[in-house]
């Protein structure tokens, strides 16, 4: 059974940067898929923030291109997001998924909330 | 950008009825669409990609229809635990949006 599980600080300082983690187990990286980063903020809808294929080859939410950084270290099977000059509006529930083809998310995280505030 | 409108907002029914969702895509997607459910602090659960095909698990009375623009997720006789929001998505051009939620709650 696939499993993922986001890990990171769930509070961080405006104009900092959100770090966060995402392990997966039941499935080796290495052996293909997309993976992604969707994030929710309360009580709103979902906002896909970038994805990346296991040979690290990514794509990002032109929104929120310029603040984004995704990679994969598939000796740990985990990839990572990194987002730049957050602001209160960064503050939501982040989740890690799988992307079959890049068409869909068919395995989840539980999800982090992260809060930006000072 | 491709924005995904979906209707309606809310959608107020009893068990037993049926429901059907509407997901409207600003150009054409293919059959790049899938839908989501989500309850309450849960993350959401794939119901349907490429419009039309049921995930694993995922129970025969939801079902998907549609491409290019117009997009239908039909309940056909709703559980109790059918009471959540439903989300569509859509990928073009190595991009993913969502779509704003349909509410489906009890009446």
């Amino acid at each position: 059974q696939v499993q993922l599980q986001e890990s990171g600080p769930g509070l961080v300082k405006p104009s900092e940067t959100l770090s966060l983690t995402c392990a997966v187990s039941g499935y080796s990286i290495s052996s293909g898929y997309y993976w992604g980063w969707i994030r929710q903020p309360p009580g709103k809808g979902l906002e896909w923030i970038g994805s990346i294929y296991h040979s690290g080859s990514t794509y990002y939410n032109p929104s929120l291109k310029s603040r984004v950084t995704i990679s994969v270290d598939t000796s740990k099977n985990q990839f990572s997001l990194k987002l730049s000059s957050v602001t209160a509006a960064d503050t939501a529930v982040y989740y890690c998924a799988r992307a079959p083809g890049m068409t869909h998310f068919d395995y989840w995280g539980q999800g982090t909330l992260v809060t930006v505030s000072s | 950008e491709i924005v995904l409108t979906q209707s309606p907002a809310t959608l107020s029914l009893s068990p037993g009825e049926r429901a059907t969702l509407s997901c409207r895509a600003s150009q054409s997607v293919s059959s790049y669409l899938a839908w989501y459910q989500q309850k309450p602090g849960q993350a959401p659960r794939l119901l349907i990609y490429d419009a039309s095909n049921r995930a694993t698990g995922i129970p025969a009375r939801f079902s998907g229809s549609g491409s290019g623009t117009d997009f239908t997720l039909t309940i056909s006789s709703l559980e109790p635990e059918d009471f959540a929001v439903y989300y569509c998505q859509q990928r073009s051009n190595w991009l993913f949006t969502f779509g704003p939620g349909t509410k489906v709650d009890i009446k």
